[in-house]
């Protein structure tokens, strides 16, 4: 599994709260990523990081924020959770040519 | 638009049977190629994958194939087992072994396995 672990792994929030996803890796990969999962859509790229403190937006970044101040966590940041935001979301490691996921965090905005 | 498409959304087969999971693609710069499989309630997980220099990959009971010429590939599953029973997904990235390694996925196609 990578030894990723993403919390919390359900939250119900309100619309116009912030929040924050964790994501936690064990294996010093050094790039990381936050997708989201929609039916209809698969995965989709919100926003990646290549290196502490190096990140870079995806294909759905619009809402949603990333830090990454230590090789082994990766956090995603919704500043103001909106109805649309409510999806599972997924982090992932790169190892080698694949991606690795975490087991992911179902979000449901109120 | 998009430029990776699973264009069935389910597919059903009878145990022991053989299973083929299509994908389509439209970036012809893709140059490595990566199936997913993913159970209901947990995180997608790898299976198998190819780079563009190849045209087939087998590892057990799953055979990756790629017509680059018809940008098209196929995930082989043979013989199909209850357990095989999952969302795949197709994914697809240019200079993988460069860059950041971004994945394009499409949408999948549930896969049932009947006993």
């Amino acid at each position: 599994d990578a030894g990723i672990t993403q919390s919390p792994r359900h939250k119900v929030t309100e619309t116009g709260t912030p929040v924050t996803l964790r994501c936690h890796q064990t294996e010093n990969h050094r790039y990381m990523y936050w997708y989201r999962q929609d039916p209809g859509h698969g995965l989709r790229l919100i926003h990646y990081s290549y290196g502490v403190k190096d990140t870079d937006k995806g294909e759905v970044s619009d809402g949603y924020s990333v830090s990454r101040s230590k090789t082994e966590d990766f956090l995603l940041t919704l500043e103001s959770a909106t109805s649309s935001q409510t999806s599972v979301y997924f982090c992932a490691v790169r190892a080698a040519y694949e991606q690795y996921f975490g087991p992911g965090t179902r979000l449901t905005v109120t | 638009d998009q430029q990776v498409k699973q264009n069935s959304p389910s597919l059903s087969v009878q145990e022991g049977r053989i299973s083929i999971l299509n994908c389509d693609y439209t970036n012809s710069m893709f140059d490595y190629f990566l199936w997913y499989k993913k159970y209901p309630a947990e995180g997608p997980t790898f299976l198998i994958s190819i780079s563009s220099i190849k045209d087939k990959n087998e590892d057990g009971r799953f055979t990756v194939f790629l017509n680059k010429s018809a940008k098209h590939l196929s995930l082989h599953i043979v013989p199909s087992q209850p357990g095989d029973s999952a969302v795949y997904f197709c994914a697809a990235s240019e200079g993988y072994g460069g860059s950041q390694g971004n994945l394009i996925f499409g949408k999948g196609t549930k896969l049932s396995v009947k006993p």
